[in-house]
């Protein structure tokens, strides 16, 4: 069975401060994608990384994927109260299926 | 992008009923996806609905128990057939944009079962 652990699990900051959630599996994905969720709807996607080592940049996103694929890394720089949500990755297999992370949590205090 | 709705939003039922959810999608799309997740907590998918063939389910997921229909390249539904309170849940329906890496969701349908 393929995983996606996701750390941490819930953070509270506030806002202006800078954070890193990570995604890990022991699996490798063809590519990883980043969702942010907000209440009563559904998953957004921010982001797909597909090459081993890729970094993208989204505002003030930064997301990097590992270089044997199995890992990624999602950093937010100066959080805003509106970047709140949850956040999910999910690695996308070799048959196309979606493998979702466990999820992270983020609230922001202004 | 696709945009996807679903109906109805939320709904309330009593044990040993059954509950369709629809999806709709703006565009002709080739697989459509049928997730479950419990508020706060991460996707599990369900099955995945690709037009002209049966839904292909992931272990612990039965069509006995969740029947799904793909009529056409837009519309998909999913039963939640004799409720237990077990299923009260969030149910997502995506498809799959013209990328394999685009995936676009709808808004959900929140089920409690009494």
């Amino acid at each position: 069975t393929q995983l996606l652990e996701q750390s941490p699990q819930f953070l509270s900051i506030q806002e202006g401060e800078n954070l890193t959630v990570y995604c890990n599996s022991s699996s490798v994905f063809s590519s990883l994608q980043w969702y942010r969720q907000e209440p009563g709807e559904g998953p957004v996607l921010l982001v797909t990384v597909v090459t081993g080592g890729e970094v993208k940049k989204l505002k003030r996103l930064t997301f990097q994927f590992g270089d044997a694929r199995k890992d990624s890394s999602l950093h937010i720089t100066a959080a805003q109260p509106g970047d709140t949500g949850l956040y999910l990755c999910a690695g996308v297999t070799g048959t196309y299926k979606y493998i979702f992370g466990t999820g992270t949590r983020l609230k922001v205090l202004a | 992008s696709a945009v996807i709705s679903q109906k109805p939003s939320r709904d309330i039922c009593q044990r040993g009923t059954s509950l369709t959810i629809q999806c709709q999608v703006d565009s002709q799309v080739t697989m459509m996806f049928w997730y479950r997740q419990q508020p706060g907590q991460s996707l599990t998918l369900i099955a995945t609905a690709n037009q002209g063939s049966e839904a292909t389910y992931e272990s612990g997921f039965v069509i006995d128990k969740f029947p799904i229909s793909r009529p056409n390249l837009t519309f998909s539904t999913l039963t939640v057939s004799n409720m237990s309170p077990e299923d009260s849940s969030i149910y997502l329906c995506s498809a799959q944009g013209d990328s394999y890496n685009e995936q676009f969701f709808g808004p959900g349908t929140r089920l409690t079962v009494l």
